[in-house]
């Protein structure tokens, strides 16, 4: 997962709280996105972005904002936490251009109390 | 909605071949087939990706049929470290929307 950073790696928010989850890569990929993993399930796209100041939504957008002001930054904000938004979020970076990988982060776990 | 339906578990003999299947009937011609696979809650990891050849890496092998609305993920000697979620997804160009399905969980047994 070289290339894609993710910070924090954990957080405990309380409901109602607001954090960023910061994600940042070096490849200079177009493509950017976040997804979100619940227990024993799949991977489920919030949003993603094909550059800089391009966003658009994924499968779960509510309760999340993005912006993508550089190539390498893609933030994910939760503007006011709530316990359903307790999950693994990862975040994930593409070369643009046909059959190029997509690589991905290690991950951020976040519990909302 | 994924564009490809996988079985949602299968178990694999330590040192035999591990075998998973993938159906994507709806798949267009220049769409690309990947395979991912996650090990516990660690990030996604690539394994392979074909468009219409069959393609062979150090990890693995991808079989694609013909008709490209099938394909098989081979892991030729599974050993107890390839126990995790198998994903295949399949992809246009890098500005689609990558949505992941539920996947396989391989199960590799001593």
């Amino acid at each position: 997962n070289a290339g894609v950073t993710q910070t924090p790696k954990f957080q405990v928010l309380k409901t109602g709280q607001s954090m960023t989850l910061q994600c940042a890569q070096d490849m200079n990929h177009e493509y950017m996105s976040w997804y979100r993993q619940d227990p024993g399930m799949g991977l489920r796209l919030i949003h993603y972005s094909v550059g800089a100041g391009i966003t658009d939504q994924g499968e779960v957008p509510n309760g999340y904002n993005v912006s993508r002001s550089t190539t390498e930054d893609f933030p994910l904000r939760l503007l006011s936490a709530a316990p359903s938004q307790t999950s693994v979020y990862f975040c994930a970076s593409q070369v643009t251009g046909f059959g190029n990988t997509i690589y991905f982060g290690e991950g951020s776990w976040l519990t909302v109390v | 909605d994924a564009k490809t339906t996988q079985p949602p578990s299968m178990d694999c003999a330590e040192g035999r071949a591990a075998n998973l299947p993938c159906n994507h009937s709806t798949i267009s011609g220049n769409e690309y087939v990947y395979w991912y696979r996650q090990i516990h809650s660690q990030g996604p990891q690539y394994i392979i990706h074909g468009l219409k050849n069959n393609e062979t890496n150090e990890m693995a092998s991808l079989i694609i049929t013909e008709d490209r609305k099938s394909s098989t993920l081979i892991l030729p000697h599974a050993t107890l470290r390839d126990t995790a979620v198998y994903y295949c997804i399949v992809l246009k160009t890098s500005y689609d929307k990558v949505i992941f399905g539920p996947g396989t969980s391989l199960s590799v047994i001593p």
